[in-house]
Parts: structure tokens; C-alpha cells; sequence
């Protein structure tokens, strides 16, 4: 069965540095995602991307981050000065469809800043 | 403001107990409803969604826009149950914003 795959499983970057994680899709969707998830805290939307562009974003989502499809397979995002409360797992995910298709996850990249 | 709330951190119950995780849900549109379940180190996955109406490895839940829950139930748990489990709405923005609750620990004990 595809899965979505990100890279690396865990990051360790020192505050105002900047990161980018990285995300391969399945081959065939459409829909791309970010999410979050604070040790010990719920897991929060950051991002929906559709068709080259953010289609929606949450506050978490400031001017600080930003994705990108770079080619056809990867999905990144990049955080540009990073702080300590950015230190988290993030999750990539997909989907093939809009509102009704199920997301698939990516096993998360685990990010730390010290 | 949309929120999902399951109570309980940690759910113990030994292996042929019934499991009920509990999800309530805050949201003034119209709720789609998700479990999600996320086995030790493996990703998160979609267990199952209201408007199926389905049962996965034994697993329902029936959503109650009454009492504004969507409780997850099993009534026989198995070991291979033990995972964190996680309870999301889906926001009406065409996408799948999802909101989640902070998750139910399970852990079936033989």
C-alpha cells in the first residue's frame, strides 16, 4: 500500500536557524498538509495546499513558515528562524480528494530546538 | 469555536473487557467525525468516520448530535488494541482541516 514518507524522522536545529522537513506524497493526490503536534498537546492543523497554492492556514502558520512543492513528488516546509516553541512532531499528510477523502499520514519528523 | 474533548488521558481495561473512549465534540456547523488510531511507533491512521457507519477491527461509534458525541466502543478488547487513539472533527472548509481531541491512551492488559 503507497504511504506518505518524511524526512528526516527527527531534526535538531538551534533557535533562529532555519529548517525545511520534508514530504513525499502518495503519487497520486492532489491535497498536501501540515500538521503539528506539541509534546503532550493535541494534534493542530497548520496548512491545506492544492494546486501549487495554500488553500488554507491557521494562525500557527505566521510568516515564519512556508511550503512549497519544489517538483512533482516533494512537499516541504520551511521554517525560517526557528524558536523554541517550535520544537514538535510534524506530520505531513495527503489526499486524493477534497472534503470526503481520508488523510493519510506520514510517520512525522520529530523536531527539536535548542 | 470548534474543539474536541476526550476526557480521558489513559484507558486501562484487560484483554475480553468492553472499551468505550469517549468524544465530545463542540461545533456549530455540520459534524463530520473521525477516530484515528496510532498503533507504537507508526503513524497515525484512519480508523474510522461517522459517515460510514462501518466497523473496523471491532470498533464503532455512532455519532450523537444530541449529547454532541462520538464515543468509540469495542465490545471485546484484544491486546493488538493498545494504541492512542484520536478523535477529530472535520472543520466545513472543503478540506480536511481537522480538529483534534488530545487523544485516549489504551491499554489492554492479557
Amino acid at each position: 500500500e503507497p504511504e506518505v514518507t518524511q524526512t528526516p524522522s527527527h531534526q535538531v536545529t538551534q533557535m533562529g536557524q532555519e529548517v525545511i522537513l520534508r514530504c513525499v506524497p502518495i503519487s497520486n493526490h492532489l491535497y498536501f498538509y501540515w500538521y503539528r503536534q506539541i509534546l503532550g498537546q493535541k494534534v493542530e492543523f497548520l496548512v491545506s495546499f492544492y494546486n501549487n497554492e495554500i488553500s488554507e492556514k491557521s494562525e500557527i502558520f505566521d510568516d515564519q513558515f512556508s511550503v512549497e512543492r519544489p517538483d512533482g513528488s516533494n512537499f516541504t516546509l520551511k521554517i525560517r528562524s526557528t524558536k523554541l516553541e517550535d520544537s514538535a512532531m510534524y506530520f505531513c499528510a495527503s489526499s486524493g480528494g477534497k472534503g470526503g477523502s481520508p488523510l493519510h499520514f506520514g510517520n512525522g519528523t520529530r523536531l527539536t530546538v535548542t | 469555536a470548534q474543539r474536541v474533548t476526550q476526557p480521558e488521558k489513559l484507558l486501562s481495561v484487560f484483554k475480553g473487557a468492553p472499551v468505550e473512549l469517549k468524544c465530545n465534540y463542540s461545533y456549530s456547523g455540520s459534524p463530520e467525525l473521525f477516530w484515528y488510531v496510532q498503533y507504537s511507533r507508526q503513524r497515525l491512521q484512519l480508523l474510522l468516520r461517522h459517515i460510514s457507519r462501518e466497523s473496523i477491527k471491532g470498533f464503532t461509534a455512532d455519532l450523537n448530535k444530541g449529547e454532541t458525541s462520538f464515543h468509540l466502543k469495542k465490545p471485546f478488547a484484544q491486546e493488538e488494541d493498545s494504541a492512542m487513539y484520536y478523535c477529530a472533527l472535520r472543520v466545513d472548509t472543503g478540506f480536511q482541516k481537522l480538529v483534534f481531541g488530545t487523544g485516549t491512551r489504551l491499554l489492554v492488559s492479557p
